[in-house]
């Protein structure tokens, strides 16, 4: 069954780093998104890419972020100088065709970022 | 704004009892769906059932059920059956095209 990666399961880095998550959702799959999970709080959006683009972003998604889809198969989030806040679980999911709405979104298994 | 609540933050569950998880929300979208996402230890997110909006008939998957009550924008999750593989954060979650979240409800389950 077909399945969204993610690498690494764990990030550590030091505050100011800069940081890349990797992603390869399922392979027909044209909607993607971000997702982050602060310890013990609620899973909140971040940002939605489709056709090469960022169709939404969060509050959260300022310019410290980006995205990317640097080659056919993976989906990149950046975060240019990381701070200990940023410390959070990262989901990455697909979805196809409807643009999510009804649509499932596969989740990946997250990475688990820790900031120093 | 869209939102969704889930007011309770824990619940427990005797192995083989039923246990309902609650979730409102609130949408101005008149087309929109529902999920239950089950979150394990290892936190991966996992889709337990969803519910479309349009249709009234509740979703059902085995021993998971829906109880949608669109005009009062209620969506509970009814657990038949505990088993103790069921003990995990479930999040009730509202899509238009992007996912919102609730805040969790940390089930246990004990045998």
């Amino acid at each position: 069954e077909p399945e969204v990666t993610q690498t690494p399961s764990h990030q550590v880095t030091q505050m100011g780093q800069e940081v890349i998550l990797r992603c390869v959702p399922i392979s027909n799959h044209l909607y993607f998104y971000w997702y982050r999970q602060i310890l013990g709080q609620k899973v909140e959006f971040l940002v939605s890419f489709y056709n090469n683009e960022i169709s939404e972003k969060s509050e959260i998604f300022d310019d410290q972020f980006s995205v990317e889809r640097p080659d056919g198969s993976n989906f990149t989030l950046k975060i240019r100088s990381t701070k200990l806040e940023d410390s959070a679980m990262y989901f990455c999911a697909s979805s196809d065709l409807s643009r999510g709405l009804g649509n499932e979104q596969f989740f990946g298994p997250g990475t688990r970022l820790t900031v120093l | 704004a869209q939102t969704v609540t889930q007011s309770q933050p824990e619940m427990s569950v005797q192995e083989a009892e039923t246990v309902t998880l609650s979730c409102t929300y609130d949408t101005s979208e008149s087309d929109y769906y529902l999920f239950w996402y089950k979150q394990p230890p290892s936190r991966q997110m996992i889709l337990v059932i969803r519910q479309e909006a349009y249709k009234q008939q509740n979703a059902t998957e085995n021993r998971f059920s829906v109880n949608f009550q669109k005009a009062a924008k209620s969506f509970s999750l009814k657990i038949s059956d505990s088993q103790l593989g069921d003990a995990a954060m479930y999040f009730c979650a509202h899509n238009t095209d992007k996912l919102i979240f609730g805040t969790g409800t940390r089930l246990q389950v004990f045998p």
